[in-house]
């Protein structure tokens, strides 16, 4: 089966580090995403991992380990209009991709 | 266009009625993708295709759902005899062949359909 954990919600403060976590098990595994969606928009890419280790792109990193299914990404110096939800997303072979249920993120003054 | 298009934005369909959703993709892009997104929910893979085939149905939830794209480049989403529970945003996506595994996914605005 296809199975992509996410929390649901995390509060944060402005200015702020914020870690959000996704564990995967899928049939399949060639590489994982993480997009931003504020609500009432459409998902925008943030971020991909397709070999172990952290990649960082400006105030957002991405951090995979495919031995322990686990992937997080990281938001540095919390802006307000960070608050969105986060999906993380595997492709599990060819372009086939399956979405997790999304973490939503407040970020308060 | 310069993004992924859909139509119409906003759909109300009486239950049991068909509806056609409509997806223009990004130029060039050889990957379309459907999801289908409940309130507060996360995406639900319905069907990708890879030019004009579909290798994997397997998200479509019943017969009633069926897609095709012509020409490699639009795509049609049909839902047959609608049902209430079939009211969510649908949200189309494409992406390039850049590598085999990487697909960044550049996704459309969306068509709201509500089922009365």
């Amino acid at each position: 089966g296809q199975n992509i954990d996410q929390p649901t919600e995390m509060t944060a403060t402005e200015g702020a580090i914020v870690q959000i976590n996704c564990t995967y098990q899928t049939s399949g595994f060639n590489g994982l995403f993480w997009y931003q969606q504020h609500a009432g928009e459409a998902p925008t890419f943030l971020s991909y991992n397709v070999l172990d280790g952290l990649e960082e792109k400006g105030r957002f990193s991405s951090f995979l380990s495919r031995s322990k299914g686990y992937s997080y990404l990281l938001l540095k110096e919390l802006q307000m209009k960070d608050s969105a939800s986060y999906l993380c997303a595997v492709n599990t072979g060819g372009f086939k991709t399956i979405f997790g249920a999304g973490t939503r993120l407040f970020v308060k003054a | 266009g310069a993004g992924v298009s859909q139509s119409p934005s906003n759909k109300v369909t009486e239950k049991g009625k068909d509806v056609e959703l409509r997806c223009d993709p990004i130029s060039g892009h050889t990957a379309l993708y459907w999801y289908r997104q409940s309130l507060g929910q996360g995406l639900e893979f319905l069907i990708y295709f890879q030019g004009n085939s579909a290798p994997d149905k397997s998200g479509l939830p019943s017969d009633r759902f069926s897609a095709e794209r012509t020409g490699g480049s639009v795509s049609t989403l049909t839902i047959q005899r609608t049902q209430q529970e079939d009211s969510a945003v649908y949200l189309c996506a494409s992406s390039s062949q850049l590598a085999v595994s990487y697909n960044e996914q550049f996704f459309g605005p969306g068509t709201r359909l509500t089922v009365l």
